[in-house]
């Protein structure tokens, strides 16, 4: 069965710091890795898309790696906002292109 | 504006009663998709269109229905049979089915009376 789980499942930084959310999953075959970040009560933004061929990717202060080969995945944040308070979800799309989401991550950013 | 709207915003339904949910996109998206989204789970998928006229079965389609009659619109139908429809439901679309990135509705909270 395909799974994707996320660590932790809620964080709490101050204002300023960086912070790495993990994404390990079981998907096979491997098509491709997005993370999404979802406000409360809003629908998810994309961040970054990942080939299999990719092992990072940044948009801004958020940069995405992927390991194909462990099936791990990380979202590091640099100089965390206030505005970066939300859900971190972790999406993998295997060969059925079907995608499997994660439970997110719950990120609390504190002044 | 391009992009995906859905409506309502909040929807409260009565039981044995069934209810529409509305999703609407002007990005001239080929795939639609409906999701569900329940406390501290990941977006369970419900039905997902590639095309006109065209849709499948997602993992828990029991208890929903779906037309894709229009490009632009896939509305949900959340009928009787659905036992627990309490849920916060996300439209979502995407230039096709194939590695490509779907772009999410602002949701629609069902709550049950």
């Amino acid at each position: 069965k395909n799974q994707v789980e996320q660590s932790p499942q809620s964080l709490i930084i101050l204002e300023g710091k960086n912070c790495t959310l993990q994404c390990n999953y079981t998907v096979s075959p491997f098509s491709n890795l997005r993370w999404y970040k979802q406000d409360t009560g809003r629908g998810p933004v994309s961040l970054t898309i990942m080939t299999f061929s990719e092992n990072t990717k940044s948009n801004g202060r958020y940069t995405a790696t992927l390991d194909a080969d462990t099936k791990q995945s990380s979202l590091h944040i640099t100089a965390s906002q206030l505005s970066d308070s939300a859900s971190y979800i972790c999406v993998v799309t295997g060969g059925s292109y079907i995608p499997t989401f994660g439970r997110g991550t719950s990120l609390i950013v504190h002044p | 504006d391009g992009g995906i709207t859905q409506s309502p915003k909040y929807l409260f339904r009565k039981e044995g009663q069934n209810v529409t949910l509305s999703c609407e996109q002007n990005l001239n998206h080929d795939a639609m998709y409906w999701y569900r989204q329940d406390p501290g789970q990941g977006l369970r998928l419900i039905y997902y269109s590639q095309i006109v006229n065209d849709f499948q079965k997602g993992d828990i389609a029991e208890g929903y229905s779906v037309s894709r009659e229009k490009k632009e619109s896939f509305p949900l139908t959340v009928t009787s049979a659905q036992k627990n429809p309490t849920a916060f439901y996300l439209c979502a679309s995407s230039i096709g089915v194939v590695q490509e990135t779907q772009y999410f509705g602002p949701g629609t909270r069902l709550l049950v009376l």
